[in-house]
């Protein structure tokens, strides 16, 4: 099935960092998601995105649609430890009324 | 506001035996509904999909099945488990393109 690259894979930083990750595609997506799982846990929305080029920010995540509907982003500022999970970009394919497309994820790992 | 029930949390059965996982959904009427699974540290797989009762589009052959009996109740089930179908089992139900999904069932097939 249809498959969004997500990287990176794993992440490791150091509490005050930011972070940056990033999910990409062949094929046009009407929507980008974002989405952040505790270990154990469903995932969590975080951010949805609905237009091309839309940026949109959720207190310390910033998240934007890419202009060619193929990608999108999200960053995280001053990553606190907290932060740690892992981070799901999804997407809603263009003629696909009812079923997301989910990335690998990223596992970010925060230390102090 | 809408909620989503998951449940056992925890499970392990037997190769060869039975599995039900149920997953209700509240405050909403008419969502769409989706069973998923996750293997240890990796992505989401989705398994079955409903757009309505009795209506279940399956995303990948395997030894599982699903049900919708009634409008916000989704069903997963398999009438003989194999070892390869431990996994986090994760249902989800959307209204127009946000899903948000259940605590999850972590299934251990032993």
């Amino acid at each position: 099935g249809q498959q969004l690259n997500q990287s990176p894979q794993s992440m490791f930083i150091q509490e005050g960092e930011d972070v940056s990750m990033n999910c990409t595609s062949s094929s046009i997506f009407n929507t980008w998601l974002w989405y952040k799982q505790d270990p154990g846990e469903g995932p969590v929305l975080l951010i949805a995105l609905y237009k091309a080029g839309e940026l949109t920010s959720n207190g310390r995540l910033t998240a934007q649609f890419g202009i060619t509907r193929k990608d999108s982003f999200l960053n995280i500022s001053a990553s606190i430890p907290s932060d740690v999970g892992i981070y799901f970009c999804a997407g809603q394919l263009s003629g696909t009324a009812s079923k997301l497309t989910f990335g690998t994820g990223t596992r970010l790992q925060v230390t102090l | 506001s809408q909620t989503i029930h998951q449940w056992p949390a925890t499970l392990v059965q037997p190769v060869g035996s039975p599995l039900s996982l149920e997953c209700t959904v509240e405050g909403t009427s008419n969502p769409n509904l989706y069973w998923y699974r996750q293997a240890a540290g990796r992505g989401l797989q989705l398994l079955f999909y409903s757009v309505g009762i009795g209506q279940i589009s399956s995303e990948v052959p395997q030894n599982l099945s699903a049900s919708r009996p009634q409008d916000r109740q989704f069903i997963l089930s398999s009438k003989k488990l194999l070892l390869s179908d431990s996994g986090f089992y994760l249902c989800a139900w959307t209204a127009y393109t946000e899903a948000f999904f259940g605590q999850g069932t972590r299934l251990t097939v032993v």
